[in-house]
């Protein structure tokens, strides 16, 4: 299994600041997600964080407005750019751990409020 | 493309009651199925899985049988308690390295 931790657990930030999400596994792991989670709806992936190179991002998600970092097998992190209203939503990150037959691990989300 | 279907909610139980959600599926090949499970304000935690055809995943009272005929992987439980309200994701893991999700099924309890 895998434990991870995000931070913050949750902002409120104005129109057109960025912001940046920290997600930090207690164990080594190949695969991390990112997801998006808007109120009541399912989990839509962002983009694959890659140790040591880019991001693999989702058809409608760019680099630009969703910069991922993966230093290390255990800490990546998101950033919001140029933020409005409608990037108010939960973020999660997610982690396969080795062995875990393709079964995921989730933080417990940041809430993201923009003005 | 690998796509899952499941029942729209919310769903709404007394306790003790029987809970069906139902989920069904599009893939290529032989994709491994999951049910997870989200309560207010946390992430979403695995709560059974099942990697091949006529696998029962079961977890905490919950059943799911991978029907590949069917294509259903339809969530089950006898009698449901007010601590299961909760928002429960069916999902697929196909060939490649994404996990697809279901829209999500809210269920409420009513003690």
């Amino acid at each position: 299994s895998a434990v991870i931790s995000q931070k913050p657990s949750r902002d409120i930030c104005q129109r057109g600041t960025s912001l940046t999400i920290q997600c930090q596994v207690d164990s080594q792991v190949t695969m991390m997600f990112w997801y998006r989670q808007q109120p009541g709806q399912s989990l839509t992936l962002i983009a694959t964080a890659n140790q040591g190179s880019e991001a693999t991002y989702e058809s409608g998600f760019v680099i630009d407005k969703f910069p991922i970092s993966r230093p290390n097998l255990t800490f990546s992190t998101l950033t919001v750019s140029n933020m409005s209203p409608e990037d108010s939503s939960i973020y999660l990150c997610s982690v396969e751990a080795e062995r875990s037959y393709n079964e995921q691990f989730f933080g417990p989300g940041t809430r993201l409020t923009v003005l | 493309g690998d796509s899952v279907t499941q029942m729209e909610g919310p769903v709404t139980l007394s306790e003790e009651a029987f809970l069906t959600i139902n989920c069904t599926y599009t893939a290529t090949g032989y994709p491994s199925l999951f049910w997870y499970v989200q309560y207010p304000g946390e992430g979403l935690q695995l709560l059974l899985k099942a990697t091949k055809a006529d696998d029962k995943g079961s977890n905490k009272g919950f059943e799911a049988t991978y029907r590949k005929e069917t294509t259903s992987f339809h969530l089950e439980k006898g009698s449901v308690q007010v601590s299961d309200s909760a928002v429960y994701f069916c999902a697929l893991r196909g060939g490649g390295f994404k996990t697809i999700f279901g829209a999500g099924t809210r269920l409420f309890v009513k003690a």
